[in-house]
This record gives C-alpha cells, structure tokens and sequence, in this order.
C-alpha cells in the first residue's frame, strides 16, 4: 500500500504567498523527508525530520510531524518564481527502513 | 561533477527491443536504487543495492535486471521493452547506517514505440 500521500495534488499561488503542503503516511517511522523536483530534473532533498521531532526549521523552509496523526506538512514562506517544482515527502518506515515516495504536490508561483 | 550520473539522458526505442540505462556515483555511498517515475508523476522504487548486493526487489518484471559491477555502479537491462516501460527511470544512492538521504540522477526518459 501507497505511503506518503500528499495533498493537495496542485497548488497556485501568487508569488510571495505561503505555500503549505500535507503529507500522510501509514505506519510507524524513523524519520520524514521532503524533496523537491524541478520539471525534467531528478529529486532534490530539502529537510529530514526525525520521528521525534515537532518541528523543522531551513531558511523558508518549516516542517512540522505529527506522529499521532502520522501526518507532515511543509511550509514554504513568502514564495517565489524558482519554488515551482514538484514536492515529494518520503517517510522511512520502522520497520525495514525503507524510504516511500508518493506522487507528490505540483507547486506552481504566478507572477 | 555530477554526483549522480545516469545515461543515457533520451532513449527512444521499439518494442520488443533490449536496452540498457548506466548509473555511476562518485559519492562514496554504499547504497544505490533504481526508481521509475510514471506519467502521473508516482515515484516508485525498483530496486536496491548496498554493497553489491541486492537488498530490495520490488515487484518489476523479471525483464528488468539490475547489475551492480562495484558500488559505484548499478546498471539497469531491460528485455523485450513494452510500451508500458515508457517512464523516466532515476538512479538514485544513498550511505547506509545514516539518515538514508538519497540523492539522485537527473533521469533517463524511456519512450517505447
């Protein structure tokens, strides 16, 4: 089964505008990644949070984990051109620390 | 230097036809993976190498073999292409026994006619 869904599946926004993306996954985990691919590129990681971490901060980057909830989100503060890309959260799993993609949250900045 | 190398970039082929992506890393990592990309964009992971040694095999089509020649390396055969093969597949490495970040090549977009 699929973990690390993210929601939504696309988001606009106006270029110096937050940008907040969900991600949520299924079973226990050691960590939680994000990371970002710009069109016709290869992935980029951005952040890792650790499963007892709340909170992530990286330049205007903000991660928060909810491990009750088994839910991520990423906040992208005060938005620009260069952010369009797509961004995929990655959860490692407990059990065999096997890293999940999921089909992640095409972010794109309008001028 | 590109940390993750693949090649090649393009590959337009038949069906039916064999053909094989090249992967090399110049990071040091003991760990490398095959991933596909679909045209929904899901990322899902082939294959796993740590050491040369195979660690994860996802449920591909035995017309899929990887070969890792050194640690360096994991090459990706395909037999027999279907259309269904068509994707961008990324190699990707990471070094065991840390926080598994994995960085990754720039694709190999397959178009199988």
């Amino acid at each position: 089964s699929q973990q690390g869904e993210e929601d939504p599946q696309a988001l606009s926004i106006q270029e110096g505008e937050n940008a907040t993306m969900n991600c949520s996954y299924k079973t226990s985990i050691n960590n939680l990644q994000w990371y970002r691919q710009n069109s016709g590129r290869g992935l980029v990681h951005l952040i890792l949070i650790r499963s007892n971490e709340r909170e992530k901060h990286s330049g205007r980057l903000r991660v928060t984990l909810d491990t009750s909830k088994k839910s991520s989100s990423l906040l992208i503060t005060a938005s620009r051109a260069a952010d369009t890309a797509s961004y995929f959260c990655a959860p490692e799993l407990n059990r065999d620390d096997k890293i999940i993609f999921g089909k992640g949250t095409r972010l794109h900045i309008l001028p | 230097d590109t940390a993750v190398s693949q090649t090649p970039k393009y590959l337009v082929t038949q069906m039916g036809n064999d053909k094989s992506i090249k992967c090399e890393q110049n990071l040091g990592h003991d760990t490398m993976y095959w991933y596909k990309q679909d045209s929904k964009k899901f990322l899902k992971i082939m294959f796993s190498y740590n050491n040369k040694e195979l660690i994860i095999n996802e449920t591909v089509p035995n017309r899929f073999s990887p070969k890792s020649p050194d640690k360096a390396h994991l090459n990706l055969h395909i037999n027999s292409l279907e259309l269904g093969d068509s994707a961008v597949y990324f190699c990707a490495s990471s070094q065991a026994g840390t926080t598994n970040i994995q960085y990754f090549g720039a694709g190999t977009r397959l178009s199988v006619l």
